[in-house]
């Protein structure tokens, strides 16, 4: 059983341009849960997804940031217009329900913005 | 509003000793409590998780314990070894909700 997949593993982007993260969650899974670490800061939230369902965005900067969980296919983290502020890990966890249920971290997508 | 808080930020131990990682949390009503290692450049690695009914969990050489009534989880590692060497962090889950709230995390060092 493969765990949680995430791709790119590395990212690295100019000013202004879009960065798409991608999330495989662990099979059975339906709860997606992607987190930001900034350098020499802790993990913060950022959003909780469903399959095509937004449960939580409340960590999510509300410009230039989206999520999604489509029915087929992985989650998706989009930052568009990416700024040198936006350089950080991006991790992204899955469950097979959101309570009580241990969250499986995938390797993170590192992010650098030149 | 769920803080948690880790100390020490920094631990550095000789092989071979037992050692405790603390937890404080300021909201008791949580639903359970996860502790995680995180490896330089790397993921996360689900350590223990315990249940708010629950008091302490092993696993191996680990033991983590949950006071809920004064906010404080432990991680009690036995006879430590250079492979130990890591960040460790603890969670809680926010309004009994998915999302984690995390501490900052204790950097262990095991020298040889």
């Amino acid at each position: 059983n493969a765990g949680v997949m995430q791709n790119p593993r590395h990212l690295v982007r100019r000013r202004g341009q879009e960065a798409r993260l991608r999330c495989s969650p662990m099979k059975g899974h339906s709860h997606v849960y992607w987190y930001r670490q900034l350098p020499e800061e802790g993990l913060k939230f950022m959003v909780y997804l469903q399959k095509e369902n937004i449960i939580d965005e409340s960590g999510m900067p509300k410009e230039r940031f989206s999520a999604e969980f489509p029915k087929e296919g992985p989650s998706i983290l989009r930052i568009q217009q990416v700024v040198r502020g936006d350089s950080a890990a991006y991790f992204c966890a899955s469950s097979p329900q959101s309570q009580g249920e241990t969250q499986y971290f995938g390797p993170g997508t590192r992010l650098l913005v030149l | 509003k769920q803080e948690v808080t880790q100390i020490p930020a920094a631990l550095s131990v000789p092989e071979g000793e037992n050692l405790v990682l603390n937890c404080s949390f300021t909201d008791s009503a949580i639903y359970n409590l996860q502790w995680f290692r995180q490896d330089p450049g790397k993921g996360l690695t689900s350590l223990l998780l315990i249940q708010s009914s629950q008091r302490e969990q092993t696993s191996g050489r680990l033991n983590a314990s949950l006071d809920k009534s004064s906010g404080r989880s432990t991680l009690y590692i036995a006879a430590s070894q250079p492979g130990d060497s890591a960040t460790y962090l603890c969670a809680v889950p926010y309004n009994q909700g998915g999302k984690l709230i995390f501490g900052q995390g204790t950097e262990l060092s095991v020298k040889p």
